[in-house]
């Protein structure tokens, strides 16, 4: 079965400090791959996506994202984290069939000032 | 806003009723998707529709679970004889093709 594992269920940094989300899927073969972010009481939002070519993808607010292919990982950077970055953060791919997202579990991103 | 609209925000149902959903794409997109989702997890797809064709149901959708997407246009999201285990957030999502999608607030389902 297709799935999506992500390694850390609850994250707590200070500002400033460096963020690094991981993400593996279970399936090879073409991959679109994307990350999306709920902050408190929003909608889920897309922050970035890879379908082909560089591997280092730059999304929204300053995330990245790089895909190992070898490695299948989808993993989510950010240098420098503020305190509005505190949100969920999942990781999706698009299944095998590639018609619809597969969620992670989610990563909840605490941020202190 | 010309984002994913759904309908109700919140419905509180008592154990054996009947409820429906309401979720209106953004007006391009051919692609739409509902999702659930409990605490602590994320998003679990329910169905995809192309247009009006019904092309992908999970196992997770029960016989007491039926999806509809008249003239591609909106799509309702009816549950039958709800049970506890139905409480969670339903969400809808659309799409163009295979780039991302764009969901909806969702529809928080509360049985009693």
């Amino acid at each position: 079965a297709q799935s999506v594992s992500q390694h850390n269920h609850h994250v707590i940094l200070s500002e400033a400090a460096s963020l690094e989300l991981g993400c593996n899927y279970s399936y090879g073969g073409t991959v679109n791959l994307f990350w999306y972010v709920q902050y408190p009481g929003q909608h889920l939002q897309l922050l970035l996506k890879y379908f082909s070519g560089d591997p280092l993808v730059k999304g929204i607010k300053g995330f990245e994202a790089e895909f190992i292919k070898s490695k299948f990982s989808f993993n989510l950077r950010k240098p420098s984290v503020q305190w509005s970055d505190t949100a969920e953060y999942f990781c999706a791919p698009l299944g095998q069939a590639g018609t619809a997202l597969i969620f992670g579990k989610g990563t909840t991103l605490s941020v202190s000032s | 806003d010309t984002g994913v609209s759904q309908d109700p925000r919140h419905k509180i149902t008592k154990r054996g009723q009947n409820v429906t959903f309401r979720c209106d794409p953004i007006s391009e997109h051919n692609r739409l998707y509902w999702y659930r989702q409990t605490l602590g997890q994320g998003p679990e797809f329910l169905t995809y529709f192309q247009n009006e064709a019904q092309l992908e149901k999970s196992r997770l959708l029960s016989d007491r679970f039926s999806a509809e997407r008249p003239k591609g246009s909106f799509s309702t999201l009816e549950i039958q004889r709800t049970e506890q285990g139905d409480s969670a957030m339903y969400l809808c999502a659309s799409s163009l093709a295979r780039v991302e999608a764009f969901f909806g607030q969702g529809t928080r389902l509360t049985v009693v």
